[in-house]
Protein backbone atom coordinates (compact mmCIF):
# COMPACT_ATOMS: atom_id res chain seq x y z
CA UNK A 1 0.00 0.00 0.00
CA UNK A 2 1.08 3.56 -0.46
CA UNK A 3 2.37 5.25 2.15
CA UNK A 4 2.10 9.75 2.35
CA UNK A 5 3.99 11.87 4.51
CA UNK A 6 3.43 15.22 5.08
CA UNK A 7 4.98 17.74 7.64
CA UNK A 8 3.23 16.70 10.95
CA UNK A 9 3.90 19.95 12.99
CA UNK A 10 2.12 23.06 12.22
CA UNK A 11 3.50 25.31 9.74
CA UNK A 12 3.56 29.74 10.94
CA UNK A 13 3.85 31.82 8.04
CA UNK A 14 3.33 35.60 7.94
CA UNK A 15 -0.05 36.77 5.96
CA UNK A 16 1.85 37.66 2.11
CA UNK A 17 4.22 35.50 2.44
CA UNK A 18 4.14 32.23 0.10
CA UNK A 19 3.56 29.36 2.10
CA UNK A 20 4.90 25.75 0.79
CA UNK A 21 3.27 22.43 1.84
CA UNK A 22 5.23 19.03 0.63
CA UNK A 23 3.53 15.83 0.25
CA UNK A 24 6.50 12.50 -0.08
CA UNK A 25 4.85 9.14 -1.21
CA UNK A 26 6.86 6.10 -1.11
CA UNK A 27 6.74 2.38 -3.06
CA UNK A 28 4.33 3.09 -6.48
CA UNK A 29 4.10 6.36 -8.18
CA UNK A 30 0.20 7.06 -8.85
CA UNK A 31 -1.73 8.20 -11.88
CA UNK A 32 -2.91 11.37 -9.75
CA UNK A 33 -2.27 13.35 -6.82
CA UNK A 34 -4.99 15.36 -5.07
CA UNK A 35 -4.99 18.28 -2.23
CA UNK A 36 -7.99 18.62 -0.22
CA UNK A 37 -8.44 21.21 2.86
CA UNK A 38 -10.15 20.77 5.66
CA UNK A 39 -11.60 23.36 8.37
CA UNK A 40 -11.96 22.16 12.12
CA UNK A 41 -15.09 20.17 12.81
CA UNK A 42 -15.59 20.22 8.55
CA UNK A 43 -15.09 17.29 6.09
CA UNK A 44 -12.57 18.07 3.41
CA UNK A 45 -12.67 20.02 0.74
CA UNK A 46 -11.28 19.53 -2.96
CA UNK A 47 -8.89 22.04 -4.05
CA UNK A 48 -6.62 21.05 -7.03
CA UNK A 49 -5.72 17.52 -9.08
CA UNK A 50 -2.92 17.19 -10.97
CA UNK A 51 -1.66 13.91 -13.15
CA UNK A 52 1.66 12.71 -14.00
CA UNK A 53 2.28 14.01 -16.61
CA UNK A 54 1.78 17.48 -15.41
CA UNK A 55 4.51 19.38 -13.80
CA UNK A 56 2.24 22.45 -12.71
CA UNK A 57 -1.35 23.43 -11.95
CA UNK A 58 -2.56 26.44 -11.14
CA UNK A 59 -5.80 27.80 -9.85
CA UNK A 60 -5.79 31.46 -8.53
CA UNK A 61 -3.26 31.95 -5.73
CA UNK A 62 -2.53 28.02 -5.61
CA UNK A 63 0.02 25.85 -7.85
CA UNK A 64 1.08 22.55 -7.14
CA UNK A 65 3.85 20.81 -8.45
CA UNK A 66 4.30 16.95 -9.20
CA UNK A 67 7.53 15.26 -9.45
CA UNK A 68 7.35 11.51 -10.06
CA UNK A 69 11.00 11.08 -10.02
CA UNK A 70 11.18 12.56 -6.50
CA UNK A 71 7.69 11.19 -5.44
CA UNK A 72 6.89 14.13 -4.21
CA UNK A 73 4.36 17.43 -4.74
CA UNK A 74 4.29 20.70 -3.34
CA UNK A 75 1.41 23.01 -2.63
CA UNK A 76 1.83 26.86 -2.77
CA UNK A 77 -0.26 29.52 -1.65
CA UNK A 78 0.48 32.50 -2.29
CA UNK A 79 0.10 36.27 -1.26
CA UNK A 80 -1.18 33.74 1.80
CA UNK A 81 -4.25 34.89 4.05
CA UNK A 82 -5.72 34.41 7.99
CA UNK A 83 -8.22 32.69 6.06
CA UNK A 84 -6.27 30.18 4.31
CA UNK A 85 -5.26 28.88 7.75
CA UNK A 86 -6.52 25.18 8.06
CA UNK A 87 -5.04 21.92 7.56
CA UNK A 88 -4.20 20.57 3.93
CA UNK A 89 -4.23 17.04 3.08
CA UNK A 90 -2.52 15.09 -0.02
CA UNK A 91 -4.16 12.13 -1.70
CA UNK A 92 -3.16 9.31 -3.92
CA UNK A 93 -5.14 6.77 -5.73
CA UNK A 94 -4.47 3.38 -3.73
CA UNK A 95 -3.13 1.42 -6.84
CA UNK A 96 -1.22 1.86 -9.87
CA UNK A 97 -2.45 4.04 -12.35
CA UNK A 98 -5.60 4.24 -10.03
CA UNK A 99 -9.01 5.86 -11.64
CA UNK A 100 -11.96 7.19 -9.94
CA UNK A 101 -10.74 4.84 -6.38
CA UNK A 102 -10.98 5.71 -3.12
CA UNK A 103 -8.00 7.71 -1.84
CA UNK A 104 -5.31 7.26 0.75
CA UNK A 105 -4.76 10.25 2.63
CA UNK A 106 -1.68 11.95 4.38
CA UNK A 107 -2.14 13.46 7.76
CA UNK A 108 -2.13 16.67 6.81
CA UNK A 109 0.11 19.92 7.74
CA UNK A 110 -1.61 22.33 9.79
CA UNK A 111 -1.43 26.09 8.17
CA UNK A 112 -1.73 28.88 10.43
CA UNK A 113 -1.20 32.76 8.65
CA UNK A 114 -0.51 35.33 11.07
CA UNK A 115 -1.79 39.27 10.42
CA UNK B 1 -27.68 21.47 -3.92
CA UNK B 2 -27.34 20.75 0.06
CA UNK B 3 -23.83 18.32 -0.37
CA UNK B 4 -23.34 15.06 1.03
CA UNK B 5 -25.72 14.45 4.06
CA UNK B 6 -25.18 12.39 7.19
CA UNK B 7 -26.85 11.79 9.72
CA UNK B 8 -26.68 12.04 12.76
CA UNK B 9 -23.92 14.51 13.53
CA UNK B 10 -23.21 13.56 16.85
CA UNK B 11 -23.13 9.81 18.32
CA UNK B 12 -22.53 8.11 21.92
CA UNK B 13 -23.35 5.05 22.51
CA UNK B 14 -21.69 2.74 25.18
CA UNK B 15 -19.88 -0.23 24.29
CA UNK B 16 -21.34 -3.22 23.06
CA UNK B 17 -24.53 -1.66 21.36
CA UNK B 18 -25.27 -1.37 17.60
CA UNK B 19 -24.69 1.80 16.11
CA UNK B 20 -25.93 3.10 12.65
CA UNK B 21 -24.60 5.90 10.52
CA UNK B 22 -26.33 7.41 7.40
CA UNK B 23 -25.85 8.99 3.99
CA UNK B 24 -27.13 10.54 1.62
CA UNK B 25 -24.69 11.34 -1.65
CA UNK B 26 -25.29 14.32 -3.96
CA UNK B 27 -28.06 13.54 -6.77
CA UNK B 28 -26.58 12.23 -9.96
CA UNK B 29 -23.44 11.06 -7.96
CA UNK B 30 -22.31 7.34 -8.56
CA UNK B 31 -19.73 6.87 -6.49
CA UNK B 32 -19.76 6.80 -2.74
CA UNK B 33 -16.87 6.87 -0.01
CA UNK B 34 -16.86 5.41 3.82
CA UNK B 35 -13.94 7.07 5.58
CA UNK B 36 -13.23 7.18 9.28
CA UNK B 37 -10.72 10.07 10.86
CA UNK B 38 -8.51 9.66 14.39
CA UNK B 39 -5.86 11.86 15.38
CA UNK B 40 -3.50 8.72 15.60
CA UNK B 41 -4.82 7.35 12.03
CA UNK B 42 -5.63 10.33 10.24
CA UNK B 43 -8.45 9.79 7.36
CA UNK B 44 -8.54 6.18 6.30
CA UNK B 45 -10.63 4.47 3.50
CA UNK B 46 -13.28 1.76 4.82
CA UNK B 47 -15.38 1.16 2.26
CA UNK B 48 -16.15 2.71 -1.70
CA UNK B 49 -19.16 1.84 -3.67
CA UNK B 50 -19.77 2.61 -7.65
CA UNK B 51 -23.16 2.02 -9.13
CA UNK B 52 -24.22 1.07 -5.53
CA UNK B 53 -22.34 -1.89 -5.68
CA UNK B 54 -19.05 -2.64 -3.46
CA UNK B 55 -15.87 -1.95 -4.71
CA UNK B 56 -13.41 -2.69 -2.24
CA UNK B 57 -13.97 -3.18 1.42
CA UNK B 58 -10.32 -3.92 2.40
CA UNK B 59 -10.44 -1.31 4.35
CA UNK B 60 -13.09 -2.24 6.82
CA UNK B 61 -11.44 -2.64 10.52
CA UNK B 62 -13.32 -6.27 11.06
CA UNK B 63 -16.67 -8.31 10.79
CA UNK B 64 -18.16 -5.84 13.32
CA UNK B 65 -18.66 -3.07 10.31
CA UNK B 66 -20.75 -3.48 7.20
CA UNK B 67 -21.60 -0.97 4.62
CA UNK B 68 -24.76 -1.26 2.53
CA UNK B 69 -26.42 0.84 -0.35
CA UNK B 70 -29.41 -0.24 -0.97
CA UNK B 71 -30.19 2.66 -3.76
CA UNK B 72 -28.21 5.50 -5.77
CA UNK B 73 -29.54 8.14 -2.61
CA UNK B 74 -28.54 6.41 0.66
CA UNK B 75 -26.09 4.39 2.22
CA UNK B 76 -25.48 3.20 5.81
CA UNK B 77 -22.65 1.95 7.66
CA UNK B 78 -22.95 0.22 10.60
CA UNK B 79 -20.85 -0.93 13.53
CA UNK B 80 -21.83 -3.84 15.94
CA UNK B 81 -20.90 -4.86 18.36
CA UNK B 82 -19.39 -0.93 18.97
CA UNK B 83 -16.11 -1.10 20.93
CA UNK B 84 -13.94 2.40 22.48
CA UNK B 85 -11.69 2.02 19.84
CA UNK B 86 -14.26 2.62 17.36
CA UNK B 87 -15.00 6.40 18.40
CA UNK B 88 -13.67 8.58 15.68
CA UNK B 89 -14.93 11.25 13.01
CA UNK B 90 -16.90 8.90 10.22
CA UNK B 91 -17.03 10.69 7.12
CA UNK B 92 -18.96 9.57 3.57
CA UNK B 93 -18.04 11.24 0.53
CA UNK B 94 -19.64 11.44 -3.05
CA UNK B 95 -18.33 11.88 -6.64
CA UNK B 96 -19.72 11.53 -10.04
CA UNK B 97 -17.53 9.47 -12.32
CA UNK B 98 -14.50 11.09 -11.71
CA UNK B 99 -11.67 11.91 -8.98
CA UNK B 100 -12.95 15.12 -7.53
CA UNK B 101 -14.85 13.74 -4.15
CA UNK B 102 -17.75 15.62 -2.06
CA UNK B 103 -17.35 14.74 1.87
CA UNK B 104 -20.24 15.29 4.14
CA UNK B 105 -19.96 17.18 7.88
CA UNK B 106 -19.09 13.69 9.09
CA UNK B 107 -20.64 11.98 12.38
CA UNK B 108 -18.39 12.09 14.99
CA UNK B 109 -19.15 8.62 17.44
CA UNK B 110 -18.30 8.33 20.86
CA UNK B 111 -18.53 4.78 22.65
CA UNK B 112 -18.14 4.99 26.02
Amino acid sequence: SQKIEQNSEALNIQEGKTATLTCNYTNYSPAYLQWYRQDPGRGPVFLLLIRENEKEKRKERLKVTFDTTLKQSLFHITASQPADSATYLCALPPVVGGGADGLTFGKGTHLIIQP
Amino acid sequence: DAGVIQSPRHEVTEMGQEVTLRCKPISGHNSLFWYRQTMMRGLELLIYFNNNVPIDDSGMPEDRFSAKMPNASFSTLKIQPSEPRDSAVYFCASSFSGYEQFFGPGTRLTVL
